[in-house]
């Protein structure tokens, strides 16, 4: 069964850039057909997706985060990562790690979510 | 954007009485495959999301048989045939049918 963790900062400055990475364990990020995403919910409201990489390198970004976001994969280390510039306390969440497999993006596995807070 | 409503915000039930959730999309969700890419999660509290539900109408494994998803296009649908102390929570559903992916505001599952 696959697992999944995030780590990063739990507090990051404004203006300044967050980054988080998600292991991956009881499974590979480059099998075939499995995709892995962020999303995130600010406190107390609801969930919003940030971005998904594919098996293959391919991403796709939520268009309301797109300028300021990068999702990667590192294989070796089979984990994945977001970078989000120039937060502000806007981007205050927790912010989860997820996986599904094959079409539909139905996030099947979920890590157990980080808290990052935006504050000087 | 396909913009995912849910009705309604707040929902009180009775233990052992059904409950029901509606979720409906701005756009159809029949993608071009023919799937219906609609999921159900549900967030306990201080929990991750779960899914519950995929492609409309199947359950995940662990599910208890008395959560159920149905519709078509853009209404559906999440019943909970009878609620017990453990469901209580918010349930999302999402879109996976056209970028960005979207989520419905959430539906609170309360005990009366």
């Amino acid at each position: 069964q696959l697992q999944l963790e995030e780590s990063g900062p739990g507090l990051v400055k404004p203006s300044e850039t967050l980054s988080l990475t998600c292991a991956v364990s009881g499974g590979s990020i480059s099998s075939t057909y499995y995709h892995w995403g962020w999303i995130r919910q600010p406190p107390g409201k609801g969930l919003e997706w940030i971005g998904t990489i594919y098996w293959s390198g391919s991403t796709y970004y939520n268009p309301s985060l797109k300028s300021r976001v990068t999702i990667s994969g590192d294989t070796p280390k089979n984990q994945f990562s977001l970078r989000l510039n120039s937060v502000t306390a806007a981007d205050t969440a927790v912010y989860y790690c997820a996986t599904y497999y094959g079409s539909g993006s139905a996030f099947e596995y979920w890590g157990q979510g980080t808290l990052v807070t935006v504050s000087s | 954007d396909v913009v995912m409503t849910q009705s309604p915000l707040s929902l009180p039930v009775t233990l052992g009485q059904p409950a029901s959730i509606s979720c409906r999309s701005s756009q159809s969700l029949v993608y071009g495959d023919g799937n219906t890419y609609l999921t159900w999660f549900q967030q306990r509290p201080g929990q991750s999301p779960r899914r519950l539900i995929y492609k409309v109408s199947n359950r995940d494994s662990g599910v208890p048989d008395r959560f159920s998803g149905s519709g078509s296009g853009t209404d559906f649908t999440l019943k909970i045939s009878r609620v017990e102390a453990e469901d209580v929570g918010v349930y999302y559903c999402m879109q996976g049918t056209q970028w960005p992916l979207t989520f419905g505001g959430g539906t609170k599952v309360e005990i009366k």
